[in-house]
């Protein structure tokens, strides 16, 4: 069965360091995202992506944030400028969202650790 | 509140009872999905039911939704111990975004 997945699967990084995320996305879905979860809290939206460019964000999603599909395959999340509360994992999601399909499918996550 | 809460936080049921929880949300919905996260784990989809739906089925899964009441149910009916987990209804109101509740901790005693 098809699934995203995601890389590394764990990152760690000192405050101020640039990291990307990388995702793959379900290979036939055209609408891309990331949520965060800080430990012991809920799932965040961050932001969505469709037809290269961003169609929705969150307030979290600040400059110190960007999206990019590269390829055909591959979605990034940049954090220019990592803080100490930017420490999360981090889920990518596709979806198709052709009637009847909305369901968005979540990769395994990246954990981001910022000392 | 916030969008998407369920009740109870914690639920420790013992192996073949039924688990039931569920989610309120504030605002009107295209539709509800429930995910299921293990510990420290990825978020992985069990169903989705769209506003104009009331019952949907999947397994031993059974999620109902009241668009009235703005709530939704899931029940696990013959409970293992491999369904501990945290199960989070999301709610997708603005055709991009989902947004999640604060989930509840299940614990399937064997």
């Amino acid at each position: 069965e098809p699934e995203v997945t995601q890389t590394p699967s764990h990152q760690v990084t000192q405050m101020g360091q640039e990291v990307i995320l990388r995702c793959v996305p379900i290979s036939n879905h055209l609408y891309f995202y990331w949520y965060r979860q800080i430990l012991g809290q809920k799932v965040e939206f961050l932001v969505s992506f469709y037809n290269n460019e961003i169609s929705e964000k969150s307030e979290i999603f600040d400059d110190q944030f960007s999206v990019e599909r590269p390829d055909g395959s591959n979605f990034t999340l940049k954090i220019r400028s990592t803080k100490l509360e930017d420490s999360a994992m981090y889920f990518c999601a596709s979806s198709d969202r052709r009637f009847p399909s909305y369901e968005q499918y979540f990769g395994p996550g990246t954990r981001l650790t910022v000392t | 509140s916030q969008q998407g809460e369920e009740d109870p936080q914690a639920l420790s049921i013992q192996e073949g009872e039924n688990a039931t929880m569920n989610c309120s949300y504030k605002t009107s919905i295209n539709n509800l999905q429930w995910y299921r996260q293990n510990s420290g784990r990825g978020l992985v989809h069990l169903i989705l039911i769209r506003s104009n739906e009331r019952e949907k089925h999947s397994g031993r899964l059974r999620v109902t939704l009241d668009t009235s009441k703005k709530s939704s149910s899931l029940l696990i009916t013959a409970s293992r111990a491999a369904d501990t987990a945290s199960y989070f209804c999301a709610t997708d109101s603005s055709g991009s975004r989902l947004t999640f509740g604060e989930g509840t901790q299940l614990t399937v005693n064997p």
